[in-house]
C-alpha cells in the first residue's frame, strides 16, 4: 500500500512569514509529485507539479524534491490571509494513479 | 478550467436507494477518476477509467460501480446508498493522457445518506 503522509495541522503563520509544508512517501520508484491547494467546500486545485530532484520556483510558491530522502515540500514566501486553506500533497508511481496524503490546513493570521 | 461537470451538485437520499452520479468532460480526456473525500481521510480513489469501457478499481470501490460508454461521460453508481457513502465525492481527469500527469477537478457532488 503506497502511502503519502502529511501533518494535518493546523500550521499556523503569521502573514508575510513563510510556510513550509511537508510531505512524505513510501514508494521509492515514484516519478511525479504535485501540489494542490484546496479551498473549504471547493475542489482541489494545482499549485505546482515538480518531478526532478532540488527546487522549483512559481512565484510565491517554491516546491522541493529530495527523491533520496522521500520528501517533498512546499515553500509559501511572503504568506496572505488568502493562503489559508488545506494543501494536499500527492504522489504517483509509474502506470498508476496519483496517491493524495490528507493534507495540511494552513492558517496565515493578519 | 478543464471543462468537467459534475451533476448533481447535492443530494440528499436514503438508505437503500440507487444513486449515480455524472461526470461529464468537453475536452476528450483519455482518463478520468471518481474519488470520494472525508474528514480524517483525505482524497481516496474509487474507480478510474481509461478509456471507452475500460475502468479499473481504486482504494474504496466496495459498493460502487461505474460506467463509461462514451468519451465525454464517467458515471459513479452506488447500488443501494449506505450512511456510510455520506462524503463529498470529486471527479477528476489527466489533462495530457498520461495516467502520471496532473489531475483536475471537478467542482464536487455533495451527497447524503439518511
Amino acid at each position: 500500500q503506497k502511502e503519502v503522509e502529511q501533518n494535518s495541522g493546523p500550521l499556523s503563520v503569521p502573514e508575510g512569514a513563510i510556510a513550509s509544508l511537508n510531505c512524505t512517501y513510501s514508494d521509492r520508484g515514484s516519478q511525479s509529485f504535485f501540489w494542490y491547494r484546496q479551498y473549504s467546500g471547493k475542489s482541489p486545485e494545482l499549485i505546482m507539479s515538480i518531478y526532478s530532484n532540488g527546487d522549483k520556483e512559481d512565484g510565491r510558491f517554491t516546491a522541493q524534491l529530495n527523491k533520496a530522502s522521500q520528501y517533498v515540500s512546499l515553500l509559501i514566501r511572503d504568506s496572505q490571509p488568502s493562503d489559508s486553506a488545506t494543501y494536499l500533497c500527492a504522489v504517483n508511481e509509474g502506470n498508476t494513479p496519483l496517491v493524495f496524503g490528507k493534507g495540511t490546513r494552513l492558517s496565515v493570521i493578519a | 478550467d478543464a471543462g468537467i461537470t459534475q451533476s448533481p451538485r447535492h443530494k440528499v437520499t436514503e438508505t437503500g436507494t440507487p444513486v449515480t452520479l455524472r461526470c461529464h468532460q468537453t475536452e476528450n480526456h483519455r482518463y478520468m477518476y471518481w474519488y470520494r473525500q472525508d474528514p480524517g481521510h483525505g482524497l481516496r480513489l474509487i474507480h478510474y477509467s481509461y478509456g471507452v469501457k475500460d475502468t479499473d478499481k481504486g482504494e474504496v470501490s466496495d459498493g460502487y460501480s461505474v460506467s463509461r460508454s462514451k468519451t465525454e461521460d464517467f458515471l459513479l453508481t452506488l447500488e443501494s446508498a449506505t450512511s456510510s457513502q455520506t462524503s463529498v465525492y470529486f471527479c477528476a481527469i489527466s489533462e495530457s493522457g498520461q495516467i502520471t500527469d496532473t489531475q483536475y477537478f471537478g467542482p464536487g457532488t455533495r451527497l447524503t445518506v439518511l
